[in-house]
């Protein structure tokens, strides 16, 4: 089992949908956890982290975090075209980073 | 301010050829990292270094051999390149909220 688990996808939404994305994890020890864009034979580039249970909002994006039910969540508002690309989930524990495989997001215009 | 600057982007090794990656950050950050990303496998860690001076060994070590040369660089090297080894590498660079990664190196191995 891997210590974070995600729906490969694809997930598709038309432009101006909300966008819902999911990851769960196995590590009841991880700390804290971050949300990775990575568009198509580009590097992965950190867009939210939470580390504490609840909701963070910055912007068109919000992150959830549930410790108690292992999850974690990145819910992207009024979703563009150009926010289509593979998102990564990851957590952290003590220098170790885990990402899941990534989910890919498709929004047709 | 160039963040974590990777190289070579490319490269095309033979089987049993040897090589080094080698990765630089300018943002002081204490811990390094070098993952690999295969299709549907997402990324998988190689090694990290927590500090200078001190590495450990990730999830797919077997095959690699890493440097912490000093705050600044963290190499990797592949002694004898096998096709299992074809893949996209990243180095990142860290404090604890979260990666900067490099641009990556393709390589191949034919």
């Amino acid at each position: 089992q891997k210590e974070v688990e995600q729906n490969s996808g694809p997930l598709s939404v038309p432009e101006g949908a909300i966008a819902s994305l999911n990851c769960t994890y196995s590590d009841r020890g991880s700390q804290s956890f971050f949300w990775y864009r990575q568009y198509s034979g580009k590097s992965p580039e950190l867009i939210m982290s939470i580390y504490s249970n609840g909701d963070k909002e910055d912007g068109r994006f919000t992150a959830q975090l549930n410790k108690a039910s292992q999850y974690v969540s990145l819910l992207i508002r009024d979703s563009q075209p150009s926010d289509s690309a593979t998102y990564l989930c990851a957590g952290y524990n003590f220098n170790k980073f885990y990402f899941g495989s990534g989910t890919k997001l498709n929004v047709k215009p | 301010n160039a963040g974590v600057t990777q190289t070579p982007k490319f490269q095309v090794l033979k089987t049993g050829q040897s090589m080094t990656l080698q990765c630089a950050q300018d943002m002081n950050h204490n811990s390094m990292y070098w993952y690999r990303q295969d299709p549907g496998m997402g990324l998988r860690l190689i090694y990290y270094s927590a500090s200078e001076g001190t590495t450990d060994k990730g999830e797919v070590p077997n095959g690699y051999n890493v440097s912490r040369l000093n705050k600044r660089e963290f190499s990797l090297r592949l002694e004898s390149a096998a096709p299992s080894q074809t893949s996209v590498y990243f180095c990142a660079s860290s404090p604890s909220i979260g990666h900067a990664f490099g641009s990556g190196t393709r390589l191949t191995v034919v």
